[in-house]
């Protein structure tokens, strides 16, 4: 099984400023990866994903995420924030070990950027 | 383009009584999903299903019953619910089971008094 840590639970950002919210998940094995974002009363809506190739993952609105396979990492990054990126971001992970079969996807517990004017 | 729905968006219920969240997706995707989602547990699965008529047991679905009649919808029921059931429920889909891209409902927020 999978275990994903959120490194910082609440992140506080002025606005235009660089943000990275990281990841790090516990197996080394073969593994998909995301990014989901949730606005104030809403539903998850995916970011980003890695799934092959190229290690660093364009999104939408601006975000990109880099998969360290040595550092089981994949940080989320964005150069310049601003106010309406005020969400919740959720890490998570699927691991792939289980031959052509998609394994289980483990969520982090979320990182809460508030971004400041 | 309604995607996935839920009905209802909040419920207020009493400890012992019965109810059941509805989901509903236009997608034709196989697999569908319940979470929970609490402050500090992020989000929890409760039951999946891979089709119709096929479900399993996620993380923490004691308490929780689910069926899949039809592939678009996917009803979760509390049989008898408890005050530690108070959360907010979320329903996805997906393609290819559930280390797929999800896709996911904007959720029931259900408080048990």
């Amino acid at each position: 099984a999978q275990s994903v840590t959120q490194l910082d639970s609440q992140v506080p950002v002025f606005e235009e400023a660089p943000v990275e919210l990281r990841c790090n998940y516990s197996s080394s094995v073969s593994v998909y990866l995301f990014w989901y974002v949730q606005y104030p009363n809403q539903g998850l809506q995916l970011l980003l994903k890695y799934l092959s190739g190229s290690t660093l993952v364009k999104g939408i609105n601006g975000f990109e995420a880099e998969f360290n396979k040595s550092q089981t990492s994949f940080h989320l990054r964005k150069p310049s924030v601003h106010i309406s990126d005020t969400a919740e971001y959720f890490c998570a992970v699927s691991d792939r070990n289980r031959g052509s079969t998609l394994g289980r996807l483990y969520f982090g517990r979320g990182t809460q950027l508030t971004v400041w004017p | 383009d309604a995607g996935i729905t839920q009905s209802p968006r909040y419920k207020i219920t009493e400890t012992g009584r019965q109810v059941t969240l509805m989901c509903h997706q236009t997608w034709s995707h196989s697999y569908m999903f319940w979470y929970r989602q609490d402050l500090g547990h992020g989000l929890r699965l409760i039951y999946y299903s891979a089709a119709a008529d096929i479900t399993d047991k996620g993380e923490v679905p004691d308490g929780y019953v689910v069926s899949r009649s039809k592939t678009e919808n996917f009803p979760l029921t509390l049989e008898s619910a408890t005050r530690s059931q108070t959360s907010v429920y979320f329903c996805a889909s997906s393609v290819l089971g559930q280390g797929d891209e999800q896709y996911f409902g904007p959720g029931t927020r259900l408080t048990v008094t």
